[in-house]
């Protein structure tokens, strides 16, 4: 069965920094790929997705992931971290015969000051 | 644009008490709709999907039932509340059947506490 694994429950970065947030899936073939975000109390917003296409893939708030498929990965990065985006993080795949999406376990991102 | 709604955001519920949460969705035919549980720290699972009126699949064995007896409104219950029920609801859709590369798309939740 698909899986997906988020490296680091919590990642922690200073204000300015670049966030790197991991994400491995399990299927040997190429699933469609997606990240979400969720502040506290709040429901799941989009931030980009993979189906086809370029690998690299830019989203909404300066994030953009790679698609690398001989690692089997989408990591989420984003060159310089603001407060705003402190909040969880989760990746999510789609195998191509389902409507269903498989989600990790959330990484929640803090910014220091 | 297409929007979710979902209501309550919070509701306090004794121990077995019956529940229903209520999602609808605007601005789109035939949507597949989902309902999840978040537990406190923990990830997404998956209670229910929905590609149609009155197609309902259950993806774990629980206390909960779904029904959708609108093209799109969904609905969450429940005869008799446990406290393992408590969490955080979300209601999602994603475009219909032919489309499966698309995203889903989330409503703002139901936070519900059994005392």
């Amino acid at each position: 069965a698909q899986s997906v694994t988020q490296l680091g429950s919590h990642v922690s970065v200073s204000e300015g920094a670049l966030v790197l947030l991991r994400c491995n899936y399990s299927s040997s073939v190429p699933p469609y790929l997606f990240w979400y975000v969720q502040y506290p109390n709040q429901g799941l917003q989009l931030l980009l997705k993979y189906t086809t296409g370029a690998t690299l893939v830019k989203g909404i708030n300066g994030f953009e992931a790679e698609f690398k498929k001989s690692e089997t990965s989408f990591h989420l990065t984003k060159p310089s971290a603001h407060m705003s985006d402190a909040a969880e993080y989760f990746c999510a795949v789609s195998e191509r015969s389902s409507y269903k999406l498989i989600f990790g376990s959330g990484t929640r991102l803090l910014v220091r000051p | 644009s297409q929007t979710i709604h979902q209501w309550p955001a919070t509701l306090v519920q004794p121990v077995g008490s019956p529940l229903s949460l209520e999602c609808t969705v605007e601005g789109t035919s035939n949507p597949n709709l989902y309902w999840y549980r978040q537990a406190a720290g923990r990830g997404l699972q998956l209670l229910f999907y929905s590609v149609g009126i009155g197609q309902i699949s259950s993806e774990v064995p629980q206390n909960l039932s779904a029904s959708r007896p609108q093209d799109r409104q969904f609905i969450l219950s429940s005869k008799k509340l446990l406290l393992s029920d408590s969490g955080f609801y979300l209601c999602a859709w994603s475009p219909s059947a032919a489309f499966r590369n698309q995203p889903q798309h989330f409503g703002d939740g139901t936070r519900l506490s059994i005392l």
